[in-house]
């Protein structure tokens, strides 16, 4: 089945200590998100891609970052994990641009020590 | 900007009987309306999606919404609830333009015997 697939689920980083989340698609969709979750509150979007076009949003930390080396795989890198980006990250792709349906992965959940 | 509210932070229904999450959104012109599903631990799911026609739109696992313009609404329902039904549902507008997905909070569903 076409998918959306997250690597780890569960990942686990100390204070400080880069941390790299994966996720791959085998729908061949144009555009890959990035969303942070936190317990009981709405995901909110820090990038995507379209295509290989990257478009941060204007409140993600610096310190949050991401890849796309092709069109099946996009990665999210966290380069010194403090105690407020525990959370859960959902990777989605959609065809076109935002006004698509977006179809997510499990996410992965992160936590911080 | 676009705005999501889901009036309602956690429901609980008995299984069998009738389910209606309420959704209002703000914006001018005429939105692109999702509800998604989250069950716990896991990614988003689309359940269904409104962008014109028939404002009475079907969607998968037996839910329905409704698009009442005047009102500002895309309430979710579902005429008998099966325990499988508990998750986290969110609604989210949309628009033609190159902005992203607003989502709401979310909706907590519990089910009962």
């Amino acid at each position: 089945d076409a998918m959306v697939i997250q690597n780890p689920r569960y990942q686990v980083t100390q204070f400080g200590k880069p941390v790299t989340l994966s996720c791959s698609q085998t729908l061949n969709h144009n555009v890959m998100y990035w969303y942070q979750q936190k317990s009981s509150q709405a995901p909110k979007l820090l990038f995507h891609y379209y295509d290989k076009d990257f478009n941060n949003e204007a409140d993600t930390p610096d310190n949050f970052q991401s890849r796309r080396p092709n069109t099946s795989f996009c990665f999210l890198d966290i380069r010194s994990p403090g105690l407020g980006d525990a959370a859960m990250y959902l990777c989605a792709t959609s065809r076109l641009l935002h006004t698509d349906t977006q179809y997510f992965g499990p996410g992965t959940r992160l936590t911080v020590l | 900007a676009q705005s999501v509210t889901q009036p309602d932070i956690h429901i609980t229904v008995s299984e069998g009987a009738s389910l209606e999450l309420r959704c209002n959104y703000s914006y001018g012109a005429t939105p692109y309306l999702f509800w998604y599903v989250q069950s716990p631990g896991q990614g988003l799911q689309l359940l269904l999606k409104y962008f014109s026609g028939d404002t009475l739109v079907q969607g998968i696992k037996g839910f329905e919404a409704e698009f009442k313009r005047s009102q500002s609404s895309f309430n979710l329902r579902k005429p008998s609830v099966h325990w499988s039904d508990a998750a986290e549902y969110f609604c989210a507008v949309g628009n033609s333009g190159n902005t992203p997905l607003v989502f709401g909070k979310g909706t907590r569903l519990s089910v009962i015997a």
